[in-house]
């Protein structure tokens, strides 16, 4: 088993839906969990972080964590083109070395 | 301010040859992270590096090595290179190892 899961898509929504992406992991010494928006060509940029679990939201983005789960969610209120990218899910214990999911591919359709 | 900066941007090598990649840091910023993404897979962490010396390891043959220079700078070394080394390399630095992680747009290396 991977120590993160994460489906790869492609996933396509239309403009203006509610997005909802997720990944599962196995280490429970993740105490820290990210994601990251990359656009094709580009290097990934952080979205959010969060610590431990519980619920974190920046505009339209919410991030969620449930670690008795081993679960994360990212979701994208009012979804726009330029969304579309690919989401990957990242995650850290004590010792800050961070595992990547396989990150998912999201289209965006106008 | 410049964020963190990456050189070259593609590299084609033949395998068994050598390649350096380069890395400057987000300004402010002392630590170097390197990962290797390859083709349709999340970025997998080659190492970490901390006052000029490599603090942490990822899986990853003694063929890659790197160096980190006084003024937070890195380099990326990779010996007898093989077509499994084909991939974007991505540089990230962070204002010490527990700060975020921000990357770099990375060095497409092609090995033919």
């Amino acid at each position: 088993q991977k120590e993160v899961e994460q489906d790869p898509g492609p996933l396509s929504v239309p403009e203006g839906a509610i997005v909802s992406l997720n990944c599962t992991y196995s280490n429970s010494a993740f105490q820290y969990f990210m994601w990251y928006r990359q656009y094709s060509r580009k290097g990934p940029e952080l979205l959010m972080y969060t610590y431990s679990s519980g619920n974190k939201e920046d505009g339209r983005f919410t991030a969620q964590v449930d670690k008795s789960s081993k679960y994360i969610s990212l979701f994208i209120r009012d979804s726009q083109p330029s969304d579309s990218a690919t989401y990957l899910c990242a995650m850290s214990g004590r010792d800050d070395k961070i595992i990547f999911g396989k990150g998912t591919r999201l289209h965006i359709l106008p | 301010d410049a964020g963190v900066t990456q050189s070259p941007t593609h590299l084609i090598k033949t395998r068994g040859q050598q390649v350096t990649l380069r890395c400057s840091p987000k300004s402010g910023h002392d630590t170097v992270s390197w990962y290797q993404q390859a083709l349709g897979q999340g970025p997998q962490f080659i190492f970490q590096y901390y006052e000029e010396e490599e603090r942490q390891r990822g899986n990853f043959p003694d063929r890659f090595s790197g160096h980190q220079f006084p003024n937070y700078s890195s380099e990326l070394n990779v010996n007898a290179l093989l077509l499994g080394d084909s991939a974007l390399y991505l540089c990230a630095s962070s204002l010490d190892e527990r700060d975020t992680q921000y990357f770099g747009p990375g060095t497409r290396l092609t090995v033919l």
